[in-house]
């Protein structure tokens, strides 16, 4: 079945320390990925996405994440994080033989001063 | 450039109430159309998604509805409420296999 995994629901890190969000999905030949962040009482807003290309993609507020087809994985990374990054993360896919994309259960990122 | 509204922004509500939340979306024509909802503390729940006018698909069963009048335009409704209704509902839409674009989303209280 297609699915999206978020192994780590909370993830508590220092300001200015490096942090992971990890993300798997099922296999399948061709898949789109996005990672999306939640601040509190708000909409979700588009932080980065695969579609194609180069398999380390940049997004906004400094974040990245590797595309790794081998591992089925989409980790999302920052080398130092900032209170202001303290938000909720969702993994998220589309796989190519459907038309719906699939969220993981998020990621909830807490920064400690 | 697009962009999607959703409303209101908080709604309270009792139990037994209709509901009826609007979202429409502005610069983009044919929009795929979404409706979620997210439990406290817990992910997206896929409600109901529409690929064109009229045509909605239902994920899961439940008391709630959606309707595509228009284009651009979403609805979701119910005739009576449920305590369980609670949450936070988003609206999104997107063309093909590209991003889903999310409105700020409604609070629902159910008291």
């Amino acid at each position: 079945a297609q699915s999206v995994t978020q192994l780590d629901s909370q993830v508590p890190v220092f300001e200015e320390a490096p942090v992971e969000l990890r993300c798997n999905y099922s296999s399948s030949v061709s898949v789109y990925l996005f990672w999306y962040v939640q601040y509190p009482n708000q909409g979700l807003q588009l932080l980065l996405k695969y579609l194609s290309g180069s398999t380390l993609v940049k997004g906004i507020n400094g974040f990245e994440a590797e595309f790794n087809k081998s591992q089925t994985s989409f980790h999302l990374r920052k080398p130092s994080v900032h209170i202001s990054d303290t938000a909720e993360y969702f993994c998220a896919v589309v796989y190519s033989s459907a038309s719906k994309i699939i969220f993981g259960s998020g990621t909830r990122l807490s920064i400690r001063p | 450039s697009q962009t999607i509204h959703q409303w209101p922004a908080t709604l309270v509500q009792p139990v037994g109430s209709p509901l009826s939340l609007e979202c429409t979306v502005e610069g983009t024509s044919n929009p795929n159309l979404y409706w979620y909802r997210q439990a406290a503390g817990r992910g997206l729940q896929l409600l109901f998604y529409s690929v064109g006018i009229g045509q909605i698909s239902s994920e899961v069963p439940q008391n709630l509805s959606a309707s595509r009048p228009q284009d651009r335009q979403f609805i979701l409704s119910s005739k009576k409420l449920l305590l369980s209704d609670s949450g936070f509902y988003l609206c999104a839409w997107s063309t093909a296999n590209q991003p889903q674009h999310f409105g700020d989303g409604t609070r629902l209280s159910i008291l």
